[in-house]
């Protein structure tokens, strides 16, 4: 079983209207949670990078979540445009050796 | 300053030959690292690399794979007689020092399709 799982699998929405993607995870012990984007044929883009201690961060129509508590994420995109249709990856950075895992991630698709 | 380079963006490779997989680092970053995506799949950690050192290679299949970062040049992927099975978007990202807290910049991937 994947430790980190996203859901939903994939998800389409208008144009303009908002749309949450989560992200549950077993990875212990944490350091810090990211969010990619990735355009189809190219490398992931970071959104954010949380750590512990943070509960919320926003990067524009960006906003991604932490309850490292119930070890849950989330990331709120606002206003969506057509240009956010890519799939956005979840990733879980492990202590003390810093391994990375990935979520197999959440294929956005927004229609006009 | 340019971003991580790859290259070739596609590879097509016949069963049993040999496929070299090249990221050039973006500049000043000493850290590499080579990701394989399957399709439909995430992302799946392979070898984490620093100039002339391979740090971290639990990720690598023990046959047949093998990767390198040369004093000079860019980092190489090498795969050995190719199965269909290594079909899938090799993907290489590049951070400035050590994986946390500095961030990977990733680059565009090669798409190696074994026939």
């Amino acid at each position: 079983k994947n430790q980190v799982e996203q859901s939903p699998q994939s998800l389409i929405i208008l144009e303009g209207k908002n749309c949450t993607l989560q992200c549950n995870y077993t990875v212990s012990p944490f350091s810090n949670l990211r969010w990619y984007k990735q355009d189809t044929g190219r490398g992931p883009v970071s959104l954010t990078i949380m750590t512990f201690s943070e509960n919320t961060k926003s990067n524009g129509r960006y906003t991604a979540t932490l309850d490292a508590d119930t070890k849950q994420s989330s990331l709120h995109i606002t206003a969506s445009q057509l240009s956010d249709s890519a799939s956005y990856i979840c990733v879980v950075i492990s202590k003390p050796r810093d391994d990375m895992r990935f979520g197999a991630g959440t294929r956005l698709t927004v229609k006009p | 300053n340019a971003g991580v380079m790859q290259n070739p963006r596609h590879l097509v490779r016949r069963r049993g030959q040999e496929a070299r997989l090249r990221c050039s680092p973006m500049k000043g970053h000493s850290h590499v690292y080579w990701y394989r995506q399957l399709p439909e799949e995430g992302l799946k950690f392979m070898v984490y690399l620093q100039k002339e050192n391979i740090i971290d290679e639990s990720g690598m299949p023990k046959e047949r794979f093998s990767a390198e970062f040369p004093k000079e040049g860019p980092s190489i992927l090498r795969i050995q007689q190719v199965v269909r099975g290594d079909s899938a978007a090799y993907f290489c990202a590049s951070s400035p020092k050590d994986r946390v807290p500095y961030e990977q910049y990733f680059g565009p991937g090669t798409r190696l399709t074994v026939t």
